[in-house]
């Protein structure tokens, strides 16, 4: 199975300032035929589901502001938050959907203002 | 709008039985693969099982295996997930969630849509 690592586990961050979140795969999830990295990002709000942010690492889901921006290919990933809002506050998730199941996630990262 | 409504969670006693259930509109339901992702109290997020849109290929996580069934209903745009031989380990909010079909064949993606969740409580 892949392990999805993130780093940290929680930040503080002022507003308007950059947040960075880190996402570690236990082996490539780059598809070498397509040249894809399949990875998602999530953020959850309290008692909220998940909202998907970024998938194929870097590409923006339609609605989600242009601060959250995603990079990174086969192993280590990011997301970042260029300018960090109030309404940002949340627990931000990673997931692979690479190959075959188990299609893991991240064990999260809380974001919360200094 | 696509709406996914999950129902049918409740408390349920160890080793016993419930079926959830994810009621989907706004889309065309029987041509996207579908997942459940589950949630146990403050811990983060577990996927627990895929469907295909025909049906034809299930998965599950190894936590579930042998115990959940997952099917649906296509004419009845709706998603089931069975449960049995339940644990204090299953306890947990169940999201059904839409795939967003990024892989053209056999396999699941990223999601794009989720319900608000059915809570699931094994306690005796």
């Amino acid at each position: 199975d892949i392990v999805m690592t993130q780093s940290p586990d929680s930040l503080s961050v002022s507003l308007g300032e950059r947040a960075t979140i880190n996402c570690k795969s236990s082996q490539s999830i780059l598809y070498s035929s397509n040249n894809k990295n399949y990875l998602a990002w999530y953020q959850q709000k309290p008692g909220q589901p998940p909202n998907l942010l970024i998938y194929w690492a870097s590409t923006r889901q339609s609605g989600v502001p242009d601060r959250f921006s995603g990079s990174g290919s086969g192993t280590d990933f990011t997301l970042t938050i260029s300018s960090l809002q109030a309404e940002d506050v949340a627990i931000y998730y990673c997931q692979h959907y690479y190959g075959t199941p188990p299609w893991t996630f991240g064990q999260g990262t809380k974001v919360e203002i200094k | 709008e696509v709406q996914l409504v999950e129902s049918g969670g409740g408390l349920v006693q160890p080793g016993g039985s419930l079926r959830v259930s994810c009621a989907a509109s706004g889309f065309n339901f029987s041509s996207y693969k579908m997942t459940w992702v589950r949630q146990a109290p403050g811990k983060g997020l577990e996927w627990v099982s895929y469907i295909s849109s025909s049906a034809d290929t299930i998965y599950y996580a190894d936590s579930v295996k042998g115990r959940f069934t997952v099917s649906r209903d296509n004419a009845k745009n709706s998603l089931y997930l069975q449960m049995h031989s339940l644990t204090a380990e299953d306890t947990a909010v169940y999201y059904c969630a839409r795939d967003k079909g990024l892989r053209a064949y056999s396999g699941s993606s990223c999601f794009d849509y989720w319900g608000q969740g059915t809570q699931v409580t094994v306690s005796s």
